[in-house]
């Protein structure tokens, strides 16, 4: 089944250390996104890709960067992550940037900050 | 300042009835409305979507009614089914260039009691 995964599904790291979070997708889709879920909190876009231009949302902190080598690939590191970045990291894809286009999200990783 | 509530936290319906969630927004340009569900574990997953152009929209045991005057919009799933026990993200998108956006609301908990 054509899908988008998250890899690892639980991560722990330590304030300060740097950590990426992985998304692979199989449906080909042209826009990888990621969000960041805090607890009861709405999901927020963090930044996406549409093909090879990312595009960062103008309050996502400099804290965030993404990378993605290829159509099937995106990365989401977090170069200091402090106590306020644990939360639930969601990618989703979608074929075309367009307000018609339906996007699918992998399970999410969930992120602890000790 | 959210531009999407959906006002309440949780839901309890049993097996049978009707389920009703609803979400208010704020924003003017929002002229598609979509609805995710999300079970524990997993990403959302689409449901349903309206148009600003209509006022109903209907598949199967799900339909999403839109208040445009009011700002204001409800699923109902009817009747409603165990399986149906999730968080129910309402999710507009606007007209303008952001339109491939979805702002989410925080959600609503669904519980469909036997």
């Amino acid at each position: 089944d054509a899908m988008v995964i998250q890899n690892p599904r639980y991560q722990v790291t330590q304030f300060g250390k740097p950590v990426t979070l992985s998304c692979s997708q199989t449906l080909n889709h042209n826009v990888m996104y990621w969000y960041q879920q805090k607890s009861s909190q709405a999901p927020k876009l963090l930044f996406h890709y549409y093909d090879k231009d990312f595009n960062n949302e103008a309050d996502t902190p400099d804290n965030f960067q993404s990378r993605r080598p290829n159509t099937s690939f995106c990365f989401l590191d977090i170069r200091s992550p402090g106590l306020g970045d644990a939360a639930m990291y969601l990618c989703a894809t979608s074929k075309i940037r367009d307000r018609g286009s339906e996007q699918y999200f992998g399970p999410g990783t969930r992120l602890t900050v000790t | 300042d959210q531009q999407v509530k959906q006002n309440s936290p949780s839901l309890s319906v049993q097996e049978g009835r009707i389920s009703i969630l609803n979400c208010d927004y704020t924003n003017s340009m929002f002229d598609y409305f979509l609805w995710y569900k999300k079970y524990p574990a997993e990403g959302p997953t689409f449901l349903i979507s309206i148009s600003s152009i209509k006022d109903k929209n209907e598949d199967g045991r799900f339909t999403v009614f839109l208040n445009k005057s009011a700002k204001h919009l409800s699923l109902h799933i009817v009747p409603s089914q165990p399986g149906d026990s999730a968080v129910y993200f309402c999710a507009p998108r606007d007209s303008g260039a952001g339109s491939y956006q979805l702002t989410f609301g925080k959600g609503t908990k669904l519980s469909v009691i036997p």
